[in-house]
C-alpha cells in the first residue's frame, strides 16, 4: 500500500549545525505539507508545497518538493534548541492523506 | 492554541469497553480529521468529514466509527477496545475539504486500554 517514509528516523545535531530530513512517497502526491510536533505537543503546520520542483523558505528553513512529486525535503540551517521536535511530511494521494514516519530532531546546546 | 478542542484529555478504560472522543473544530472550519498516533505506527489518518459528510477514509478499523454533527463538532467512537488501541488520538480541522488545506490539530486525547 501507499507509504510515506522519512529518513533519518532520529537526528542529533550540535547547535549551529545544519539538519535535513527527507520524505519519500511510493506514489505521486497532490501536495506536500510539513508539520512540527514538539515533545508532548500536537503537530503544527509549517508549510505547504503544491507545484513540482517548488522551493519555499521560512527564515532558516528551506522546503523542497521533488520534480516527480514523490519526494520532499526540509533543511534547517544553523539549528537552534528551539528547533527540537519531530518533523513530519504529509501528502495527499487521491482522497487519502498520508503522514510520513517522522524525523525526531535533538539539538545539543 | 490552535482553536481546536478535544475532550477528554485522558481516558483510561478496560479491554472490551466502548469510548467516545469529542472534537470541536476551529470556528469557521468545515472539515474534521481524526488521526491515531502510537509509538510504533506514527500518525495514522483515520477519517475525514466535511460539513457533516464523510469525505475520506483511511486506516480506520471496523470497530471504530465517527460522525460530524450539524454544529460541526465530531465524535470518534471506539468499541470492543483492545490493548493495541492505546494511543494518542488527534483531531484536526481545516477550512475546506479539499487537498490543499492547512490542518490545525487539537491537543489530543490519550487513550489507555488496560
Amino acid at each position: 500500500g501507499q507509504q510515506v517514509m522519512q529518513i533519518p528516523q532520529y537526528q542529533h545535531v550540535q547547535e549551529g549545525e545544519d539538519f535535513t530530513t527527507y520524505c519519500n512517497s511510493s506514489t505521486t502526491l497532490s501536495n506536500i505539507q510539513w508539520y512540527k510536533q514538539r515533545p508532548g505537543g500536537h503537530p503544527v503546520f509549517l508549510i505547504q508545497l503544491v507545484k513540482s520542483g517548488e522551493v519555499k523558505k521560512q527564515k532558516r528553513l528551506t522546503f523542497q518538493f521533488g520534480e516527480a512529486k514523490k519526494n520532499s525535503s526540509l533543511h534547517i540551517t544553523a539549528t537552534q534548541t528551539t528547533d527540537v521536535g519531530t518533523y513530519f511530511c504529509a501528502g495527499r494521494a487521491g482522497n487519502q492523506f498520508y503522514f510520513g514516519t517522522g524525523t525526531s530532531l535533538t539539538v545539543i546546546p | 492554541d490552535s482553536g481546536v478542542t478535544q475532550t477528554p484529555k485522558h481516558l483510561i478504560t478496560a479491554t472490551g469497553q466502548r469510548v467516545t472522543l469529542r472534537c470541536s473544530p476551529r470556528s469557521g472550519d468545515l472539515s474534521v480529521y481524526w488521526y491515531q498516533q502510537s509509538l510504533d505506527q506514527g500518525l495514522q489518518f483515520l477519517i475525514q468529514y466535511y460539513n457533516g459528510e464523510e469525505r475520506a477514509k483511511g486506516n480506520i478499523l471496523e470497530r471504530f466509527s465517527a460522525q460530524q454533527f450539524p454544529d460541526l463538532h465530531s465524535e470518534l467512537n471506539l468499541s470492543s477496545l483492545e490493548l493495541g488501541d492505546s494511543a494518542l488520538y488527534f483531531c484536526a480541522s481545516s477550512v475546506g475539504g479539499g487537498r490543499a488545506n492547512e490542518q490545525f490539530f487539537g491537543p489530543g486525547t490519550r487513550l489507555t486500554v488496560l
